[in-house]
């Protein structure tokens, strides 16, 4: 079975400085990973995901995601956080032998810059 | 612009009622899936459809039922409402050979 940790529930960052917030996953083979932010009484908006190559995914609003297979790590980065950044983040996993398209999410980390 | 709409957004009906919450997309996608997002779970995957007339049971469909009569449409019922089943209920498309899910804004739902 695929699985994701998050294991901050919560990430406190002053504006300007970087962020990061963890995920790492199981699942059996090559993973299909994903970041994906919610903004209050909003859906999920899709960030950016990792198939295959380069293990630095770039995404949507200053956003990335360095991909570690030997930790099984997908961490989300921002070099300069936001005050607009305060949203709550999930991460996902398929497994290439999962179910088609159907992703598994993790609890989600709330992310709060501070001004 | 194609989007995917949930209607109502809130919603509140007592124990025992059948609810329907309706989900409908404009982007022409076969995949469809609905999940529920409670504090401490994240989201679960409630049921999804791959297509007209495919439904497929995901973690948590006890007490859920879905239809695909068309494309646009999965409308997720809760046949007899309880009181654990009160969440916020998303609904999401994908296109085939994709799996970025496009999410609807949500359908609060409370079962008094």
């Amino acid at each position: 079975a695929q699985s994701v940790a998050q294991p901050e529930d919560q990430v406190n960052v002053a504006e300007g400085n970087p962020l990061t917030v963890k995920c790492t996953y199981s699942v059996s083979g090559n993973p299909y990973l994903f970041w994906y932010v919610q903004y209050p009484n909003r859906g999920l908006q899709f960030l950016l995901k990792y198939i295959t190559g380069d293990n630095l995914v770039k995404g949507s609003y200053g956003f990335e995601a360095e991909f570690n297979k030997s930790q099984t790590s997908f961490h989300l980065k921002k070099p300069s956080a936001l005050v607009s950044d305060s949203a709550l983040y999930f991460c996902a996993v398929k497994g290439p032998n999962s179910g088609y398209s159907t992703l598994t999410f993790g609890k989600g980390t709330m992310l709060l810059v501070s001004p | 612009d194609a989007e995917i709409t949930q209607s109502p957004r809130h919603k509140i009906t007592e124990t025992g009622r059948q609810v329907t919450l309706a989900c409908h997309q404009t982007w022409n996608h076969n995949n469809m899936f609905w999940y529920r997002q409670d504090l401490g779970h994240g989201l679960r995957l409630i049921h999804y459809s791959y297509g007209v007339q495919d439904t497929n049971k995901g973690e948590v469909s006890d007490g859920y039922s879905v239809s695909r009569s068309n494309t646009e449409d999965l409308p997720l019922t809760l046949e007899s409402a309880a009181s654990s089943q009160t969440s916020v209920y998303f609904c999401a498309s994908s296109d085939v050979g994709r799996d970025e899910q496009y999410f609807g804004p949500g359908t609060r739902l409370t079962v008094t």
